[in-house]
């Protein structure tokens, strides 16, 4: 069955080091997406994607990257990791443009920063 | 400025009772309105949805009401079973092509008491 997984599930790290958190869906979906879910705010977007090679911010982009360089994985890196991106990430995707198309959406990875 | 509101963290309804699941909304250009359930240690999955053309979509025992002049959509489970237990958010978009950006709200924790 085609799926999205995120890894590693759960992460410890120090304030000032790089992240990079993992995300791969065997749905050959185009798009591609990262949120952070905090208390008191919900899902917010961070990056997304719409193919290979593109990549766009979202809300929250601010200390985080990624990349695009197939059709399966998204990676989220956190360049200096810091105390205030201690969260919840998913990753998401779906097949085709447009809010009427399901976003199928990860397990998570809580990261903490110390 | 949080554009979608859910101002419930937490409701509790006995089993076999509707639960009513609220929502407001303060963008008058969202025209897509979606809600997602997710279960602890999970992703959101999608449930139901609706365009700003309808006032009402019907999903088995989800329903989902629009009032565009109050900017007010609501989720009613009718009958609440225990597996309906999780957290609810809901969801809104602008459906301009290649839009994909979902604004979410912060999430009403439902409990269904046996």
């Amino acid at each position: 069955d085609a799926e999205i997984t995120q890894s590693p599930r759960h992460k410890i790290t120090e304030t000032g080091r790089q992240v990079t958190l993992a995300c791969h869906q065997t749905w050959n979906h185009n798009n591609m997406f990262w949120y952070r879910q905090d208390l008191g705010h919900g899902l917010r977007l961070i990056h997304y994607s719409y193919g290979v090679q593109d990549t766009n911010k979202g809300e929250v982009s601010d200390g985080y990257s990624v990349s695009r360089s197939n059709t399966e994985d998204l990676p989220l890196t956190l360049e200096s990791a810091a105390s205030s991106q201690t969260s919840v990430y998913f990753c998401a995707s779906s097949e085709r443009e447009g809010p009427y198309n399901e976003q199928f959406f990860g397990p998570g990875t809580r990261l903490t920063v110390l | 400025d949080q554009q979608v509101k859910q101002n419930s963290p937490s409701l509790s309804v006995q089993e076999g009772r509707i639960s009513i699941l609220n929502c407001d909304y303060t963008n008058s250009m969202f025209d897509y309105f979606l809600w997602y359930k997710k279960y602890p240690a999970e992703g959101p999955t999608f449930l139901i949805s609706i365009s700003s053309i309808k006032d009402k979509n019907e999903d088995g025992r989800f329903t989902v009401f629009l009032n565009k002049s109050a900017k007010h959509l609501s989720l009613h489970i009718v009958p609440s079973q225990p597996g309906d237990s999780a957290v609810y958010f809901c969801a809104a978009a602008v459906s301009n092509f290649g839009n994909e950006k979902l604004t979410f709200g912060t999430g009403t924790r439902l409990t269904i008491i046996p």
